[in-house]
């Protein structure tokens, strides 16, 4: 099966300015997360999509959004982008079920903000 | 909510020495322990993970070790080699409620040849 892939892999925004970042599952994986990494502060989790609802939500303020489509493609925006919101943005897709909660993660979209 | 705490943050080893990275989490709910290791400039990759209802499990040169009554977990890494330099993460998530899964910090592992 093809991996976890996102797009864009790197952009560059300027302060104020909004942001799309897509995430595409691994083929029947219906939960797709998003987290935030930068250095010294790990991977903060910021929400998780599952049947194109929202089951999770971490402590990001509002500018940060999330959607998922029926074919489980997900996207986040950033609204109103600040230079802290700088930082590597990976999603991760898991199968379905309770149980198996294996996460797979993507390569990133490193977005830097000027 | 859960929390997870990872020590050391950074930790150097020589080459085939053992390396033990150790995390706590706060949910004595939570049922499901991954580990996982990004290289630099790649993706985290799930390395091993670990269910509550066994206290160590091993795969190759790498073991997982929980302890839940202390709500601890452990990974071993024997036989250190250069190709083990990495970040490693640890998280925990109670798999049975579809909370979140929670990481800790991570760890900067060097391995000097």
């Amino acid at each position: 099966k093809a991996g976890v892939t996102q797009t864009p892999r790197y952009l560059i925004k300027t302060r104020g300015q909004q942001v799309t970042l897509s995430c595409s599952p691994i083929s029947g994986h219906r939960s797709v997360s998003w987290y935030q990494q930068t250095p010294g502060q790990g991977l903060q989790f910021l929400f998780e999509y599952f049947s194109e609802t929202q089951r999770n939500k971490g402590n990001f303020p509002g500018r940060f959004s999330g959607r998922q489509f029926s074919n489980s493609r997900s996207e986040m925006n950033v609204s109103t982008l600040e230079l802290g919101d700088s930082a590597l943005y990976l999603c991760a897709s898991s199968p379905d079920g309770q149980g198996a909660r294996e996460q797979y993660f993507g390569p990133g979209t490193r977005l830097t903000v000027t | 909510g859960e929390n997870v705490e990872q020590h050391p943050s950074t930790l150097s080893v020589q080459e085939g020495d053992s390396a033990v990275i150790k995390c706590t989490y706060s949910d004595s709910a939570s049922n499901y322990f991954p580990w996982y290791k990004q290289e630099l400039g790649k993706r985290p990759q799930l390395i091993i993970d670990i269910r509550s209802n066994v206290g160590e499990k091993k795969d190759q040169r790498i073991a997982v070790t929980l302890n839940k009554t202390a709500k601890h977990f452990s990974l071993h890494i024997t036989e250190t080699q250069p190709e083990d330099s990495a970040v490693y993460f640890c998280a925990a998530m109670r798999s049975s409620r579809n909370t979140p899964l929670v990481f800790g910090k991570g760890t900067r592992l060097s391995v000097i040849a």
